[in-house]
């Protein structure tokens, strides 16, 4: 039961151009979500989050948009670079049911920026 | 100065065998968490502890027994090891733990077990 799902494994895109990244989610209880870039051989980084009383929040080329009646999110990655290519996670925070807060991931996008 | 280190890095061993996996952090966060990603990629909680307290045990075999000696480490010990606990395993870390935290991530442990 997978309650965020990335659907694309993979993305190229030319170095300038933007890159889409999209995340969809199931769970209506989920009130923050997350953004993640992952190189080989580290751990998962934190990129930018949003907040479910947003629509929008950037930070600097990284835009995320959330779109609460679809229950999706995208991020948007203007202009991509090579340094860019990596997995990217989406993650919702939200409460379990011994209600602790915690983080459902998907499974990931491998974003490919091609010089 | 890594912020969330974990060791080893790789971990070969045979089926039956018992071992750990150390993860430390110099955050001062805490709240620490244990995840698993599998073949299928995703990456998913299996425990957390606050302050030492476990707060999050997702349905784990009991071969597998976190520990907290202090806030700053939390280390995980499996029993018995069986093909399908190969996988990379991540520790994190964050302030606490509420709901709009960033966890930190340390670079992960790939245990093949043959």
């Amino acid at each position: 039961d997978q309650q965020v799902k990335q659907n694309s494994p993979s993305l190229s895109v030319q170095e300038g151009r933007i890159s889409i990244l999209n995340c969809d989610y199931t769970n209506s209880m989920f009130d923050y979500f997350l953004w993640y870039k992952k190189y080989p051989a580290e751990g998962p980084t934190f990129l930018i989050s949003i907040s479910s009383i947003k629509d929008k929040n950037e930070d600097g080329r990284f835009t995320v948009f959330l779109n609460k009646s679809a229950k999706h999110l995208s991020l948007h990655i203007v202009p991509s670079q090579p340094g860019d290519s990596a997995v990217y996670f989406c993650a919702a925070s939200g409460i379990n049911g011994a209600g602790s807060y915690q983080l459902t991931f998907g499974k990931g996008t491998k974003l490919s920026v091609i010089p | 100065d890594t912020a969330v280190s974990q060791t080893p890095k790789y971990l070969v061993t045979q089926m039956g065998n018992d071992k750990s996996i150390k993860c430390e952090q110099n955050l001062g966060h805490d709240t620490m968490y244990w995840y698993k990603q599998d073949s299928k990629k995703f990456l998913k909680i299996m425990f957390s502890y606050n302050n030492k307290e476990l707060i999050i045990n997702e349905t784990v075999p009991n071969r597998f027994s976190p520990k907290s000696p202090d806030k700053a480490h939390l280390n995980l010990h499996i029993n018995s090891l069986e093909l399908g606990d190969s996988a990379v395993y991540f520790c994190a870390s964050s302030q606490d733990p509420g709901p709009r935290v960033i966890q930190y991530f340390g670079a992960g442990t790939r245990l093949s077990v043959l």
